[in-house]
């Protein structure tokens, strides 16, 4: 079954860094559209973050200069470097796959919850 | 503020027929066929119910269809069910973006 695991939330403080980590089985992120979304408490989904198969990289104005997504295809997985993280990065964050171009997001991972701390 | 706009919320009994609107502009909704809606059940995983305007995939209840005029895309939502209870989000391909756009979700309450 095709899926994503996604690991490396938690608490941390104003200013600081973290990486989200979302490993795939059953396919490969390098030949897939990978994307990251998130949910603020109270508010609805928000796109934060694409690389697409041929490795462009696309940002929500939101995170651009802040956030990096990137993948490994030695370990078959998406991850996401936060830094300079304030409040409004609170969120639950989802990875999610595109398996081709025009297609759905049709496989999404558990979420993982990040906190920002002031 | 999304580029496609939905409304915040829509109501319905058990039994009834429901229907969200999501509009774009003819860069988007008007100009392609791509156009997808994800249900999301608080505290639960996104999951997708229609693809490319009216297409359902495999297991999602015929209660769902999608349909297209203009540059507005609909979801109808037939003999609501209390389990229908959730936020609905559309997507859609832009000409504009290479990313897709993303409706701000509509609140459904069964009442």
């Amino acid at each position: 079954e095709e899926q994503l695991v996604e690991s490396g939330g938690g608490l941390i403080q104003r200013g600081g860094s973290l990486r989200l980590s979302c490993a795939a089985s059953e396919f490969t992120v390098m030949s897939k559209y990978m994307t990251w979304v998130r949910q603020a408490p109270g508010k609805g989904l928000e796109w934060v973050a694409s690389v697409y198969s041929g490795g462009n990289t696309y940002y929500a104005d939101s995170v651009r200069g802040r956030f990096t997504i990137s993948r490994d295809g030695s370990t078959n997985t998406l991850y996401l470097r936060m830094n300079s993280l304030t409040a409004d990065d609170t969120a639950v964050y989802y990875c999610a796959r595109r398996d081709y171009y025009y297609g759905p997001l049709d496989v999404w991972g558990q979420g993982t919850t990040v906190t920002v701390s002031s | 503020q999304s580029a496609l706009t939905q409304p915040a919320s829509v109501s319905g009994s058990p039994g009834q027929s429901i229907t969200i609107s999501c509009t774009g502009s003819n860069s988007d909704i008007g100009l392609y066929n791509y156009i997808t809606w994800h249900q999301h059940h608080a505290g639960k995983v996104p999951k997708v119910i229609i693809y490319d305007v009216s297409s359902r995939p495999s297991g999602v209840s015929h209660r769902f269809s999608g349909s297209k005029s203009g540059n507005t895309a609909s979801l109808t939502i037939s003999g609501l069910q209390s389990e229908d209870e959730a936020h609905y989000y559309c997507s859609s391909y832009s000409v504009n973006s290479p990313v897709w756009l993303l409706g701000g979700g509509t609140k459904v309450t069964v009442l």
